[in-house]
């Protein structure tokens, strides 16, 4: 069965560090772009980062962010793992979300397989 | 960066009705957007791909069009199960963007 397990929310104290991982199965997280989306309480999807291999077998990975974690969080993957990472550092009370990954098989951008999605709450 | 907005932010409709709920994009996107569909407590699910692209398993009465900054998600006659939040989504370049979200009630 193809799926996403997310794993790693909690609660967390602002300026704190947490590291979310997404374990994939049924499919290998190298052969497809790899984003993380969240969602505030109560409010709409946001999308957060993107991790995809350039191109040949031997090209670095690709990453891009939103602004509003660039220079916080760092996403990367284990492919002996099979597993995608969302390290995120400085964390802020508006960081507060349900973190989701999401897999684009095409590389179109469009998200076909979701994670039921882990909870991360900043607060002091 | 490339904003979407999205049309109604809710609407009240009955079932067997027909819905369409626009999105537009600050600057054309040609046709990279895709529409997802998300009740409460659950992930969003994929309906639409490339604009006009019904995914595996969606049920036809789902549908969408537009291209450039323009696109409309029609869901033909309303059911049941529909009842949900729908968004659009921006998928033409980093960062990518969503929708505010569209909340379809029962009327």
């Amino acid at each position: 069965e193809v799926q996403l397990v997310e794993t790693g929310g909690g609660l967390i104290q602002p300026g704190g560090s947490l590291r979310l991982s997404c374990a994939a199965s049924g499919f290998t997280v190298s052969s497809n772009y790899m984003s993380w989306v969240r969602q505030a309480p109560g409010k709409g999807l946001e999308w957060v980062s993107v991790i995809y291999n350039g191109g040949s077998t031997y090209s670095a990975d690709s990453v891009y962010y939103a602004d509003s974690v660039k220079g916080r969080f760092t996403i990367s993957r284990d492919k002996s793992k099979n597993t995608v990472y969302l390290q995120m550092n400085s964390l802020r009370a508006e960081d507060t979300a349900v973190y989701y990954c999401a897999r684009d098989p095409w590389g179109s951008s469009a998200f076909d397989i979701w994670g039921q999605g882990t909870m991360v709450t900043v607060s002091s | 960066d490339i904003q979407m907005t999205q049309s109604p932010s809710s609407v009240s409709a009955s079932v067997g009705d027909r819905v369409t709920i626009t999105c537009r994009a600050s600057q054309g996107i040609m046709n990279w957007l895709a529409w997802y569909q998300q009740k409460p407590g659950k992930a969003p699910k994929l309906l639409i791909y490339a604009a006009s692209n019904l995914q595996s398993g969606v049920p036809s009465r789902f549908s969408g069009s537009g291209s450039g900054t323009d696109f409309t998600l029609t869901i033909s006659s309303l059911q049941p199960e529909d009842f949900a939040t729908y968004y659009c989504q921006q998928a033409n370049s980093f960062p990518l963007a969503f929708g505010g979200g569209t909340t379809v009630e029962i009327k």
